[in-house]
């Protein structure tokens, strides 16, 4: 089992929907959990970061955590085709993600229909 | 905005060359990261720098090494690569107390 599954898509919705895209983790040590997107032949880019369980929301988007479940989610609401894009979540026991590194979804690949 | 530079953005090169892959960044943060990533798949860590002469490998096995003379500066070589090298490369950096990590562009690597 890996430590992180991530479904990878494609998911495709219209313009304007709420988006909600997961992840689930088997590492009860995990403590620091992120959401990145990356564009087509590009670096990922971090949207949003969350400290142990609980909601972030910021602009359109909302992350939320919940450790019991080792559930991760980002919704994105008023969708664009701007948001086309890979949504990386990644997570670690350390801040920063220590010497191992961050340990990585797939990425799902999002699509935002005009 | 994260200020960190990766080159070349895309290699094609010949089977047994050497080959210098750059990253940069010009917040000085003090770690440094190569991860590896594949089409459809994970990124996964190949080499850590706590700071200036420090090196460390990833979870991922790789032929690759690294050097951190300078803070700023984390180059990644392959001495002789191989078809089966052929990926991207990602550079991220972060600083100690802070949460999270700042990628690079990526380096696409194409060994015939």
């Amino acid at each position: 089992q890996k430590e992180v599954e991530q479904d990878p898509g494609p998911l495709s919705v219209p313009e304007g929907a709420i988006v909600s895209l997961n992840c689930t983790y088997s590492n009860s040590a995990f403590q620091y959990f992120m959401w990145y997107r990356q564009y087509s032949r590009k670096g990922p880019e971090l949207l949003m970061y969350t400290y142990s369980s609980g909601n972030k929301e910021d602009g359109r988007f909302t992350a939320q955590v919940d450790k019991s479940s080792k559930y991760i989610s980002l919704f994105i609401r008023d969708s664009q085709p701007s948001d086309s894009a890979t949504y990386l979540c990644a997570m670690s026991p350390y801040s920063g993600g220590g010497a191992d590194g961050l340990t990585f979804g797939k990425g799902t690949h999002l699509i935002i229909q005009p | 905005e994260a200020d960190i530079y990766q080159t070349p953005r895309y290699l094609v090169i010949g089977t047994g060359k050497k080959i210098t892959l750059e990253c940069s960044q010009t917040m000085g943060h003090d770690k440094m990261y190569w991860y590896q990533q594949d089409p459809g798949m994970e990124l996964h860590l190949i080499h850590y720098s706590y700071g200036v002469n420090s090196t460390e490998k990833g979870d991922l096995s790789s032929e690759s090494t690294v050097s951190r003379i300078r803070t700023e500066h984390f180059p990644l070589t392959l001495e002789s690569a191989r078809p089966s090298h052929t990926s991207q490369y990602l550079c991220a950096s972060s600083v100690t107390g802070a949460e999270t990590q700042y990628f690079g562009p990526g380096t696409r690597l194409l060994v015939l």
